[in-house]
């Protein structure tokens, strides 16, 4: 089983908040990453890090913000939360001496709810 | 044109039933090619991987790659109703690029 955690697992809150979703590994992964998934919809990366201080976007825009500070943690922040935010995001890791990083492991998801 | 197209579904079959879920894709480059299996309300979960060509089993399951065809495959044997969930294929390149395909969602029925 993957070692890789979100908080809060759902969250519901108005719009205008502020809102950071938790990831962390203990996996010692340098990669990380974040998924949009709509329900029964395809995975978006919106997010990834190859490392400490390095953030880049995916390829769908989100509005949005990641920061890497530790190796284990990748939080994500949305500073103004909209009704069209509600979706699952899902966190994951991978590690560059297996498979090129393309094995990726996830975290149990978020699901949030703007209302 | 994606560069991963996977069979849509959904798919339903009796428990037993032996299942193939399939992707196809365009890109040359990619090397890694692997599954993972979502439950509802949950985070996919990497089943197998392979490299470049062949096949693989890991009990029920076997991954099968054909490079020459763009194709590759998933086979279920003795299906399970623990078995129904989303399957995702997911390619991937030397430069850690992974593509993911849309998901086929299987119901295995008692």
């Amino acid at each position: 089983e993957a070692d890789i955690y979100q908080t809060p697992r759902y969250l519901v809150i108005g719009t205008g908040k502020k809102i950071t979703l938790e990831c962390s590994q203990t996996m010692g992964h340098d990669k990380m990453y974040w998924y949009q998934q709509d329900p029964g919809m395809e995975l978006h990366l919106i997010h990834y890090s190859y490392g400490v201080n390095s953030t880049e976007k995916g390829d769908l825009s989100s509005e949005s913000t990641v920061s890497r500070i530790r190796t284990e943690h990748f939080p994500l922040t949305l500073e103004s939360a909209r009704p069209s935010h509600t979706s699952q995001y899902l966190c994951a890791s991978s590690d560059g001496r297996r498979s090129s990083y393309n094995e990726q492991f996830f975290g149990p998801g978020t699901r949030l709810t703007v209302l | 044109q994606k560069e991963v197209e996977q069979d849509p579904g959904p798919l339903s079959v009796p428990e037993g039933a032996i299942v193939s879920l399939n992707c196809t894709y365009s890109n040359s480059a990619f090397q890694y090619f692997m599954w993972y299996r979502q439950y509802s309300r949950k985070g996919p979960e990497l089943l197998m991987y392979t490299y470049s060509s062949g096949n693989k089993e890991d009990g029920r399951f076997t991954a099968q790659v054909d490079k020459s065809s763009k194709y590759i495959s998933l086979f279920i044997r003795d299906s399970q109703p623990s078995d129904s969930a989303t399957y995702l294929c997911a390619m991937g390149t030397n430069a850690g690029k992974s593509t993911f395909g849309d998901g086929t969602t299987l119901t295995v029925k008692p």
